[in-house]
């Protein structure tokens, strides 16, 4: 099946600091999501990618669709403790709903 | 606007055991889809039921069932639990009844125990 790798794992910064995340997949994606899971909750939408080389930003959350539409990258700034939280990219099949989602980046916030 | 409710939130089964988990989407979404989510393998697609039929199913095993009603509630039944069925699943709804443009949006989870 697709692959979609996240890098870093993990991560543990300082409250104020900027964050960097990746997703690189093997094959070509017509749209990538981020999605930010809370610890025992869902996975909740942050933004959405449909168009190669768009960058799309909500708040102090900016995420970029890959020129060569295999992969994205998210960016916080100045991160907060409520940042807190297991980051995923994912990407759709071309039939129905069906999402690969990444191996998830790990967020840890120093106050 | 209530958001997606799955029933039970956590349930211990034995090996061996069924399980059926439920899932309420949003109202007017008619899309549902299940994911398995594990430490080791992250979020994996199970299958996903539109105006009730399945759509999509991805790779499990015949254990592994679904089911989508009029009202769009859907249901996913494990038959002989392994123990590494031992996760959390996910439902998500989405209201896009086409292509895969549309917002998932997820409930709590199902975390499922198999002893």
């Amino acid at each position: 099946g697709q692959q979609l790798n996240q890098s870093p794992q993990s991560m543990f910064i300082q409250e104020g600091e900027d964050v960097s995340m990746n997703c690189t997949s093997s094959s070509i994606f017509n749209t990538w999501l981020w999605y930010k899971q809370d610890p025992g909750e869902g996975p909740v939408l942050l933004i959405a990618l449909y168009k190669a080389g768009e960058l799309t930003s909500n708040g102090r959350l900016t995420a970029q669709f890959g020129i060569t539409r295999k992969d994205s990258f998210l960016n916080i700034s100045a991160s907060i403790p409520s940042d807190v939280g297991i980051y995923f990219c994912a990407g759709p099949l071309n039939t129905g709903n069906q999402f690969y989602f990444g191996t998830g980046t790990s967020l840890t916030v120093i106050p | 606007k209530a958001g997606v409710t799955q029933t039970p939130r956590y349930l211990i089964k034995t090996r061996g055991q069924q399980v059926t988990l439920s899932c309420s989407p949003i109202s007017g979404h008619r899309s549902v889809s299940w994911y398995q989510q594990t430490p080791g393998q992250g979020l994996q697609f199970l299958f996903e039921y539109f105006s009730e039929t399945q759509r999509n199913k991805g790779n499990f095993p015949g254990r592994f069932s679904g089911r989508q009603f009029s009202n769009s509630r859907s249901e996913m039944n494990v038959s002989t639990l392994e123990l590494g069925d031992s996760a959390l699943y996910l439902c998500a709804s989405s209201s896009q009844g086409a292509m895969n443009t549309g917002e998932l949006f997820f409930g709590e989870g199902s975390r499922l125990t198999v002893l």
